[in-house]
């Protein structure tokens, strides 16, 4: 089963501009993380964020954590035509740690060159 | 490193024929995660192991599915029976969580048509 529910399910922008995805779960959770996948391939991952943490900076990427509202965000700034693809995130709820992840349904971003 | 590897890319079969995919994990991961994923979903969990002991097996992975890992490095998911709503991408992930790092890495998937 999905836990997360992602935020808008598509967004369309243009080049230069910000993207921003949100992502909501129901459990406690270790830690989320943020994977990219681009047509019928694999997924990339982008970056984690511990549940102790509120924010998280990678390159280009800014995440957000709230465990009380049980909520993400993902930022992308200063967006590039390659940066179309689809983004999920996944919760990490296992006790120990390094379990299965539990992906929403995505958010599809198209970056309009 | 070569990355997750998965071996077929495609597979077209039959309604009621067996199948079988390969994953080959990073070669010093000792997790490893099947997961199946639709056309417009994110992937749900299937399975995974810990070396060659399945820690944890999902609800969706019905009695026609059974996963393998042998010798704790390559598994395979054998699917008996095929259905058409097996028709998805499956995809297997390695992890090394033991060095305080949990991300998943993932092969390219196999895709599974069942006519």
């Amino acid at each position: 089963s999905q836990q997360g529910e992602e935020d808008p399910q598509a967004l369309s922008i243009q080049e230069g501009e910000n993207a921003t995805m949100n992502c909501s779960y129901k459990t406690s959770i270790n830690n989320l993380q943020w994977y990219r996948q681009n047509s019928g391939r694999g997924l990339v991952h982008l970056i984690l964020i511990r549940s102790n943490e509120r924010e998280k900076h990678s390159g280009r990427l800014r995440v957000t954590l709230d465990t009380s509202k049980k909520s993400s965000s993902l930022l992308i700034t200063a967006s590039r035509a390659a940066d179309t693809a689809s983004y999920f995130c996944a919760t990490d709820e296992d006790y120990n740690q390094g379990g299965k992840l539990i992906f929403g349904q995505g958010t599809e971003l198209s970056v309009k060159p | 490193d070569t990355g997750v590897s998965q071996d077929p890319r495609h597979k077209i079969t039959k309604r009621g024929q067996n199948v079988t995919f390969r994953c080959d994990p990073i070669s010093e991961h000792n997790r490893l995660y099947w997961y199946r994923q639709t056309l417009g979903q994110g992937p749900e969990f299937l399975t995974y192991f810990q070396n060659e002991a399945q820690l944890e097996k999902s609800r969706l992975l019905s009695d026609r599915f059974s996963a393998e890992r042998p010798k704790g490095s390559f598994s395979t998911l054998e699917i008996q029976r095929t259905e058409q709503g097996d028709s998805a991408m499956y995809l297997c992930a390695s992890s090394r969580p033991g060095t305080g790092t949990y991300e998943q890495y993932f092969g390219p998937g196999t895709r599974l048509t069942v006519t």
